[in-house]
């Protein structure tokens, strides 16, 4: 069965420091690859997807992410991080269903603390 | 901008009482979805829709249905609340099936 695994649940980093969120994901084909990310109190903000081309795609808010078909992951990075971050951070897969369609599937996120 | 508006924030209910969730979207989306957001487990679809009159179970449909009787409006009817369903409640729309969600801001349920 498809599946989706954020393997931390909470991260602190420091003001400034890089980032790197971990996802991974099992399916017998590429899917389709998107993170969000959730401030307190809101909805899920889209920052960036991966259907084909570039593995390494560019989102918003300085995000990047680069899929690696081998390692099956979609790792989300930030250079630098401001503590305006500090939010929960979910990868989704999206899978093509035998029957048409498609059906998508988030992680149980990763909570970034984010010291000054 | 794409927006997608869920009519309450926050609502407490009594067990046994048959409670609707509202979530309109204003960007003529086809596609329309219901999520429950508990910690630890991410988000959980419960039922979507393709297309208006069109629903399809997710993957935890037990104890909940839908409507979709305007393209731009779709309903999560708890029929008679439990205490297990509370929890924080997310609508999302897209365009089609490779676009990315665009979500409301969420409705946190109690039920006591």
């Amino acid at each position: 069965a498809q599946s989706v695994t954020q393997p931390d649940i909470h991260i602190t980093v420091s003001e400034g420091a890089s980032l790197e969120l971990r996802c991974n994901y099992s399916y017998g084909a590429t899917p389709y690859l998107f993170w969000y990310v959730q401030s307190p109190g809101q909805g899920l903000q889209l920052l960036l997807k991966y259907f084909s081309g570039d593995t390494l795609v560019q989102g918003i808010k300085g995000f990047e992410a680069e899929f690696k078909r081998s390692q099956s992951s979609f790792n989300l990075r930030k250079p630098s991080v401001h503590w305006s971050d500090a939010a929960e951070y979910f990868c989704a897969v999206g899978f093509i269903l035998t029957g048409g369609g498609n059906k998508l599937t988030f992680g149980t996120g990763t909570q970034l603390k984010v010291e000054l | 901008d794409v927006k997608v508006t869920q009519s309450s924030r926050y609502l407490v209910k009594r067990t046994g009482e048959k409670v609707f969730l509202e979530c309109v979207q204003d960007m003529d989306h086809e596609n329309m979805f219901w999520y429950r957001q508990d910690p630890g487990l991410g988000l959980r679809l419960i039922y979507f829709s393709y297309d208006v009159k069109m629903k399809e179970k997710g993957d935890i449909p037990e104890g909940y249905s839908v409507s979709r009787e305007k393209k731009e409006r779709f309903s999560l009817i708890l029929e008679s609340a439990s205490t297990n369903q509370t929890s924080m409640y997310l609508c999302a729309s897209r365009l089609t099936g490779n676009s990315p969600l665009h979500f409301g801001n969420g409705t946190r349920l109690t039920v006591t």
